[in-house]
């Protein structure tokens, strides 16, 4: 069974602070999908990355796939209230038509 | 706005009963998934369609079940419903039969009591 595991869990931070959110697995994953979700709302995809050691960039949000496409990591400069939300990671597998396997997402809360 | 719709977007209900959540994939896409998701269980898939076929099955209980129709859009059936079952449900499309780049629905948040 393919697992992603989100650290940390909670993060509560100022704004203007630059924070990195990690998504790590012990299994491979042929693309690797960010998300963000607010209360009461469904996720929202923010970027897909493909390619191990792939760095994609979206305003002050950077996201980078492991170089073995086992880990993702999600880099937010100068964080704005606007960030606050669930921020989830999703593996796409590696062997034929596999299900999106979700971590269990960082709560990130920014305070003006 | 993602293109997907889900109706209703709160439904209370008792033990016991049975209800039916309704999903319109985006225009163009195939493929409709079902998510339930709690606060101690996270986004957990339950079942794919692609075309009108059963794709894929995760967790889900044999009291549910699910189907796409020819115009692509879906139903969730929950059945013998628990206090357990009150969650977030969630319906995604994408344009293929793979997982690749989902768009998730608002939502229905169903509540047993």
């Amino acid at each position: 069974t393919q697992l992603l595991e989100q650290s940390p869990q909670f993060l509560s931070i100022q704004e203007g602070e630059n924070l990195t959110v990690y998504c790590n697995s012990s299994s491979v994953f042929s693309s690797l999908q960010w998300y963000r979700q607010e209360p009461g709302e469904g996720p929202v995809l923010l970027v897909t990355v493909v390619t191990g050691g792939e760095v994609k960039k979206l305003k002050r949000l950077t996201f980078q796939f492991g170089d073995a496409r086992k880990d993702s990591s999600l880099h937010i400069t100068a964080a704005q209230p606007g960030d606050t939300g669930l921020y989830l990671c999703a593996g796409e597998g590696n062997s034929g038509n596999t299900p999106l396997v979700f971590g269990k997402g960082t709560r990130l809360s920014v305070i003006a | 706005d993602s293109g997907v719709t889900q109706t209703p977007k709160h439904l209370i209900t008792a033990t016991g009963q049975r209800v039916t959540l309704r999903c319109s994939p985006r225009s163009g896409d195939l493929s409709v998934y079902w998510y339930q998701q709690s606060l101690d269980q996270g986004l957990q898939f339950l079942i794919q369609y692609y075309n009108g076929e059963e794709r894929a099955k995760g967790n889900i209980l044999e009291r549910f079940s699910a189907q796409q129709f020819p115009d692509l859009h879906s139903e969730l059936n929950l059945s013998s419903l628990e206090l357990g079952d009150s969650a977030l449900y969630f319906c995604a499309s994408s344009r293929a039969g793979d997982s690749y780049e989902q768009y998730f629905g608002p939502g229905t948040r169903l509540t047993v009591t």
